[in-house]
């Protein structure tokens, strides 16, 4: 059984760039959850996608979207970077219908 | 707005010594509960987790937590520490209208040899 991947494991960008982050969901699980964790906090709920569609969103802005695909794996993307998005973002996959969520390792964000 | 609370932010003890992570959620459903540890330079692992039923779960090496609804708490214990248990316990509250996991802010624990 393959488990949740995130790529790349670091990043650095600069403001008002541009970054795209990927989640491989584990074997047979549908649904992927994003969370960002800023450096001292509990993970945030960004959204969540669930057959490719998105099934829920916390309190983020537009300019952080997502994507789900045909095999379930998904990106993050977030535009305009701030430096206030310097974070750990991590990439949770379920099933539908069973409520434990495998986390990933985690995309180190650094924005200068 | 569901919110979950840990009390304690910073916990130092001594090998052998015991221990209890207070976490309190505010949410009048009904609830499922986990309790997550980050252990240094890895990723989120469940320890343990609360659907319905016994209110005393036991986790994965030798943790437990006990559902008290009417205190609204669900806390994290272990009668011995060892050194190994070193790492960050995040309490979460799930929000099953579509698998939103709220977080607390967590508790960093130091366990010296």
């Amino acid at each position: 059984e393959t488990g949740v991947t995130q790529s790349p494991t670091h990043l650095i960008k600069t403001r008002g760039q541009q970054v795209t982050l990927r989640c491989s969901s584990q074997s047979g699980h549908n649904t992927v959850s994003w969370y960002q964790q800023a450096l001292g906090q509990g993970p945030q709920f960004i959204f969540q996608y669930y057959r490719e569609e998105e099934n829920g969103r916390g309190n983020f802005p537009p300019r952080f979207s997502g994507l789900q695909f045909p095999n379930y794996s998904s990106e993050l993307n977030v535009n305009a970077l701030e430096l206030d998005d310097s974070a750990l973002y991590l990439c949770a996959s379920s099933a539908s219908g069973y409520n434990e969520q495998f986390f990933g390792p985690g995309t180190r964000l650094t924005v200068l | 707005a569901q919110s979950v609370s840990q009390h304690n932010h910073h916990v130092i003890l001594s090998e052998a010594a015991s221990l209890e992570l207070g976490c309190n959620y505010s949410y009048g459903g009904t609830v499922n509960l986990f309790w997550y540890v980050q252990y240094p330079g890895q990723h989120l692992q469940l320890l343990l987790k609360y659907f319905s039923g016994d209110p005393l779960v036991k986790g994965i090496k030798g943790f437990e937590a006990e559902f008290i609804k009417s205190k609204f708490s669900f806390n994290l214990r272990k009668p011995s520490v060892q050194w190994s248990d070193t790492a960050e316990y995040f309490c979460a509250v799930l929000n099953t209208g579509f698998q939103k996991l709220v977080f607390g802010t967590g508790t960093r624990l130091l366990v010296s040899p």
